[in-house]
């Protein structure tokens, strides 16, 4: 069935450092690829998302690209600030069954120190 | 902004209760969702739940396990008879479409079975 896998965490890195979080992928046909984030005490947040392949998704400094060839679809941000301090996860739309649902990663903590 | 409301945000109930979870959705959406983490694992998709009825559920989603929507604002989740293992964080989301783009969370309840 279809699944993601995301980079183990935690992450820790310096005001801003560059960060990458792997995130690949396996699925039957051409899914929609989602990063969503868990700030402290919050629910689970739409980050950003790509529909098709070579699509890059972006918003608040981060992006990543739908790379069908590697099924990839890595998050990177070139300065991360303490504020981005969350859990990510990957995730994509599976649309096998009776409904569009999420399959998500284990998502990866990120701690982003001063 | 619009949210989903989970209450309450953290319940510990005894190994063979019966517990209620409850959500409030968006009030125009039309589809809802459970999912769960348990700890350091993947997110997972309970059951989706569209006019009135339940649209696709899980493995997980066995008979000890139900939805409903009582009274037109509420989204409920019960678990009859709890076991240690259901102990993980409950989301609920909601959308206005069936696709998952426009899904929003609730911040979680963190259920515990002792």
């Amino acid at each position: 069935g279809n699944s993601v896998t995301q980079m183990e965490g935690p992450v820790t890195l310096s005001e801003e450092a560059f960060l990458t979080i792997n995130c690949t992928y396996t699925a039957t046909g051409y899914p929609s690829l989602f990063w969503y984030v868990q700030y402290p005490g919050e629910g689970l947040q739409l980050l950003l998302k790509a529909t098709k392949a070579d699509d890059k998704g972006s918003n608040k400094g981060f992006e990543a690209t739908y790379r069908k060839e590697t099924t990839s679809f890595h998050l990177e941000k070139g300065s991360v600030q303490v504020s981005d301090s969350a859990v990510y996860f990957c995730a994509l739309s599976d649309r096998g069954g009776a409904t569009n649902k999420l399959i998500f990663g284990t998502g990866t903590l990120l701690a982003v120190q001063p | 902004e619009p949210e989903v409301t989970q209450t309450p945000s953290h319940q510990v109930t005894q190994m063979g209760q019966e517990v209620i979870l409850r959500c409030v959705p968006i009030s125009n959406h039309l589809y809802f969702y459970w999912y769960r983490q348990i700890l350091g694992q993947k997110v997972e998709f309970l059951v989706s739940f569209y006019n009135n009825e339940i649209s696709e559920k899980s493995e997980i989603f066995d008979d000890q396990f139900s939805v409903e929507r009582p009274d037109g604002s509420n989204f409920t989740l019960k678990i009859r008879s709890t076991k240690l293992e259901d102990s993980a964080m409950y989301f609920c989301a909601s959308s206005a479409v069936a696709d998952t783009y426009g899904y929003t969370f609730g911040s979680g309840t963190r259920l515990t079975v002792v």
